[in-house]
């Protein structure tokens, strides 16, 4: 079975500063899809970036980026300039290729942007 | 363009009732999903559906069951209620599998007494 773990519960960031979320994966596969979610206090799940597997470059949206290490089977998000709306709760996410409908999440880490 | 929308928001039942929770979408999406959400855990998915008809289990099935009569409808029932199953659910559609983004749902509180 795949397990996707965060170790951060929760964390904190002063408004503009950058913030590094961690998440490692465990599995046998080796191609699969990894996720970043957003769970902001309005409950409603939103996605923030994906990575492909076999893509080594690591995927880019605005202020949002990872750090895709396969060997290492980790997965960090990095967040520049954070923003009070970035504060929520952040899920990592796997998806194997084979099984491209079961999605197994992390426990999420809970961010807080301070002003 | 609603998006994702969840019938009831919230609901209390006691100790074997049985209720469905309705998930319906607009915007054409063959896949469809239900999650569960408990304290300090990810989502874990419980059903879901590749196409009007079909159904397949996820990592929690038992306690539940699906249908798939219309495309634009997921439903998820539970036939006896148990305190176990007090969670919040959601309910995700997406255009494909795989790395084709799911949109989900506000949420339904569930509370099992």
């Amino acid at each position: 079975a795949q397990t996707v773990t965060q170790s951060q519960p929760e964390m904190s960031v002063q408004e503009a500063e950058t913030v590094t979320l961690s998440c490692t994966y465990d599995t046998s596969e080796s191609n699969y899809y990894l996720f970043w979610y957003k769970q902001p206090p309005s409950r409603q799940m939103i996605l923030v970036i994906r990575q492909e597997a076999y893509k080594q470059q690591n995927a880019t949206e605005n202020r949002f980026s990872v750090n895709f290490q396969k060997a290492a089977k980790s997965f960090s998000l990095k967040i520049s300039d954070s923003q009070l709306g970035d504060t929520a709760m952040y899920f990592c996410a796997f998806m194997k290729h084979s099984n491209n409908n079961d999605m197994r999440f992390g426990a999420g880490t809970r961010l807080t942007v301070k002003p | 363009n609603a998006g994702v929308t969840q019938t009831p928001k919230f609901r209390v039942l006691k100790t074997g009732q049985s209720m469905t929770l309705l998930c319906a979408q607009d915007m054409n999406h063959e896949y469809m999903y239900w999650y569960r959400q408990d304290p300090g855990m990810g989502l874990r998915l419980i059903h879901y559906s590749v196409g009007e008809g079909t159904t397949a289990k996820g990592e929690v099935p038992d306690g539940y069951n699906v249908s798939r009569l219309k495309k634009q409808n997921f439903l998820l029932g539970l036939e006896s209620a148990a305190p176990s199953q007090t969670s919040v659910y959601f309910c995700a559609s997406s255009y494909g599998s795989g790395h084709q983004p799911q949109h989900f749902g506000d949420g339904t509180r569930l509370s099992i007494l």
